[in-house]
């Protein structure tokens, strides 16, 4: 199956600090999303994002399907970015929905 | 605001003692997902309705069943918990099954097993 892989798998920043978040990917994928998952377990959509850049507000991502690699990038962290950042994707329509997560970046943001 | 809601939030239940989980949407999405997520780990699909068509993961446990009796509503019943059962569950829909819909997040029941 395909597999996902994050990296880094921890962060520490300190406020007001960017960062980048990477995804790679072996196979290629329909769907893409980036998650947050904030401290009380809740995944909120950051992104939906198979192919091209986005943007909104502080975060922006960007996913080259050809070279099966996304980026997230977070600008001007704040405390409340804290939280794990995951990254799924989807390979086809066969896979009947099933998003592949990848393991995670723990992110830290200290005031 | 269209969303999807699961209750309860934290459930505590004994070894061994049925539990089920709900979840609701207002989204009017056709698939309904349910993941488990164990400390430290990747959410894991378990199974997932395509309408009232039902489709399980090959390696989800036999204990772990499901119901949809509706559009709005899915269940998730464990019929004889364990230690390791101990795990957030996430509920998520989509509007559709092709893999070009993006996927909608519940706030997740955190289970905790005696």
């Amino acid at each position: 199956g395909i597999q996902v892989e994050q990296s880094p798998p921890d962060l520490i920043l300190q406020e007001g600090a960017n960062s980048t978040l990477r995804c790679n990917f072996s196979d290629s994928v329909n769907n893409l999303q980036w998650f947050h998952q904030n401290p009380w377990g809740q995944l909120i959509n950051l992104f939906y994002i198979p192919s091209g850049t986005k943007q909104n507000g502080r975060l922006s991502a960007t996913t080259v399907a050809t070279e099966r690699y996304s980026l997230l990038y977070i600008s001007s962290s704040q405390t409340t970015d804290s939280g794990v950042y995951f990254c799924a994707v989807e390979r086809s329509y066969n896979q009947g929905g099933k998003l592949i997560f990848g393991q995670g970046t723990e992110l830290s943001v200290k005031p | 605001d269209a969303m999807v809601i699961q209750n309860p939030r934290y459930q505590v239940t004994q070894f061994g003692k049925p539990v089920t989980l709900s979840c609701s949407q207002t989204l009017n999405h056709n698939v309904m997902y349910w993941y488990q997520q164990k400390s430290s780990q990747a959410p894991k699909l378990l199974f997932h309705y395509y309408d009232k068509d039902f489709n399980n993961e090959a390696d989800t446990p036999d204990n772990f069943q499901s119901r949809r009796p509706n559009t709005s509503f899915c269940f998730l019943d464990i019929r004889s918990p364990g230690l390791g059962d101990a795990a957030m569950y996430l509920c998520a829909t989509s509007r559709g099954r092709t893999s070009y819909n993006e996927q909608f997040f519940g706030p997740g029941t955190r289970l905790t097993v005696l």
